[in-house]
């Protein structure tokens, strides 16, 4: 099946610095990717798609200077964090889907990142 | 706007049967698809409707009527693991290749033995 793999599982960092979020897609590739971030008992809700080769797509309300999202590669995508803030605290999510299977529009997600930022 | 609504909590014996239900409004409509969610970890796909009427997979059913912009998850034989925080979503079109969804809130389901 689908594997997504999104490293680093957690993070802790100071406020202020910056962290980047990788998501690789293992056995297919991936032109478009999802990133959501998630509160605690909450919802997914979508922060931005990410298509490769072109700029990422945000939703209303996401900065996208605060949240840099780069898709280089048909199975990498990355989500920077820029001077963190305790209010960026959060789980960030990514996930996928494989073009050529498209039809039941299933999305494969990464294990999720937990971000703490002091 | 987009808005989906579905019950918060829902509490059922092991060996039940429990339907959790899922209401949307969209300005757009590819699909209704179920999410499972274990604390901590990644959603897993379950089921997706396109059309009215039910998709059968192992224990897990969905059923959608478009007419009714509403659609359930129904779970049989509940086991304890299939405690969890099941999520309904609404395939949007994306102007990109794929679709993105929208979410529910999420209902958390606690079977109990």
């Amino acid at each position: 099946g689908a594997v997504v793999s999104q490293h680093p599982s957690r993070v802790i960092c100071k406020s202020g610095t910056s962290v980047k979020i990788e998501c690789r897609s293992l056995d297919f590739q991936a032109t478009t990717m999802f990133w959501y971030r998630q509160f605690p008992k909450q919802s997914l809700m979508l922060m931005a798609t990410s298509n490769e080769g072109s700029k990422a797509t945000y939703e209303q309300g996401v900065e996208k200077d605060k949240f840099l999202i780069n898709h280089a590669s048909l199975t990498l995508s990355t989500l920077t964090v820029t001077s963190a803030h305790p209010e960026d605290s959060s789980f960030y999510i990514c996930s996928a889907t494989i073009p050529t299977d498209s039809s039941k529009n299933i999305q494969y997600f990464g294990a999720g990142t937990r971000l703490s930022v002091l | 706007g987009q808005s989906l609504e579905q019950p918060s909590e829902v509490t059922a014996v092991e060996g039940a049967i429990v339907q959790i239900n899922c209401t949307y409004q969209t300005s757009g409509f590819y699909g209704l698809s179920w999410y499972q969610q274990h604390d901590g970890g990644a959603p897993t796909f379950l089921s997706y409707n396109a059309l009215d009427g039910l998709e059968e997979t192992g224990r897990f059913s969905s059923f959608l009527s478009r007419s009714d912009s509403y659609g359930y998850l129904l779970l049989q034989e509940l086991q304890m693991k299939d405690s969890a925080s099941y999520f309904c979503a609404v395939s949007l079109s994306n102007s990109n290749s794929g679709y993105a969804l929208n979410f529910g809130k999420g209902t958390s389901l606690l079977v109990t033995p």
